[in-house]
């Protein structure tokens, strides 16, 4: 089965600037996640979808940050305005909804994000 | 959420065994241990996950001990392509209580040499 796809694999930006990214998720896939990794560290949720509503948003800056997955399908992720502090790999994932058992999560290659 | 403590790095010889542990002293009873590793410029990807017993797929095994305050994941017969960043994570729901996140910590560097 085709993966968990995303766009683009790089973007450099100055700070101020906005970005989006884009993901869609593994067919199916009823929950979406969006995590945000900084260099040297694991990756953290910044949103989680369960469909196209939000089940979870509190790490999500949401004075610069927003997320959309409209027709509980594909989902972006913008930053408005950018801050230097933004450069990071973007990681979207997707998994099965099952009633609440245990399912595994499926990563994206992310987007490495680049302020300057 | 029950918080996982790791050793940030390791080393293994290509052909041995990797025991990576990992410390979940306050895990609850219904929550399950994870195991996924990070690959240089991939995103994470699944391993193993276990409740209580242990586990074994194709992949590696998960060693949790009776009390579940600790686990162990074993790769059997590491090659060069198993070096990666691995995280030991507790699953946790959202507040909802129908959903699950995982929350990922530094993780283990495990590098594998020749």
């Amino acid at each position: 089965e085709a993966g968990v796809a995303q766009s683009p694999r790089y973007k450099i930006i100055e700070k101020r600037q906005s970005v989006a990214f884009w993901c869609n998720p593994i067919s199916g896939h009823a929950t979406l996640y969006w995590y945000q990794q900084i260099l040297g560290q694991g990756p953290k949720l910044l949103i989680q979808f369960q469909n196209n509503g939000v089940v979870d948003d509190s790490q999500l800056p949401k004075d610069r940050f927003s997320a959309e997955r409209l027709k509980g399908v594909d989902s972006t992720l913008k930053i408005q305005p950018a801050k230097l502090e933004d450069s990071a790999v973007y990681l979207c994932a997707s998994s099965p909804w099952t009633g609440g058992a245990n399912t595994e999560a499926f990563f994206g290659q992310g987007t490495r994000l680049t302020v300057v | 959420d029950a918080k996982t403590t790791q050793p940030p790095s390791m080393d293994c010889a290509e052909g041995r065994a990797a025991n990576l542990p990992c410390n979940h002293s306050t895990i609850s009873g219904n929550e399950y241990v994870y195991w996924y590793r990070q690959i240089h410029s991939q995103g994470p990807q699944y391993i193993i996950h276990g409740l209580k017993n242990n586990e074994t797929n194709e992949m590696a095994s998960l060693i949790i001990t009776e009390d579940r305050k600790s686990s162990t994941l074993i790769l059997p017969h590491a090659t060069l392509r198993d070096t990666a960043v691995y995280y030991c994570i507790v699953r946790a729901q959202n507040s909802g209580g129908s959903n699950y996140k995982l929350t990922f910590g530094k993780g283990t560097l495990l590098t594998v040499n020749p």
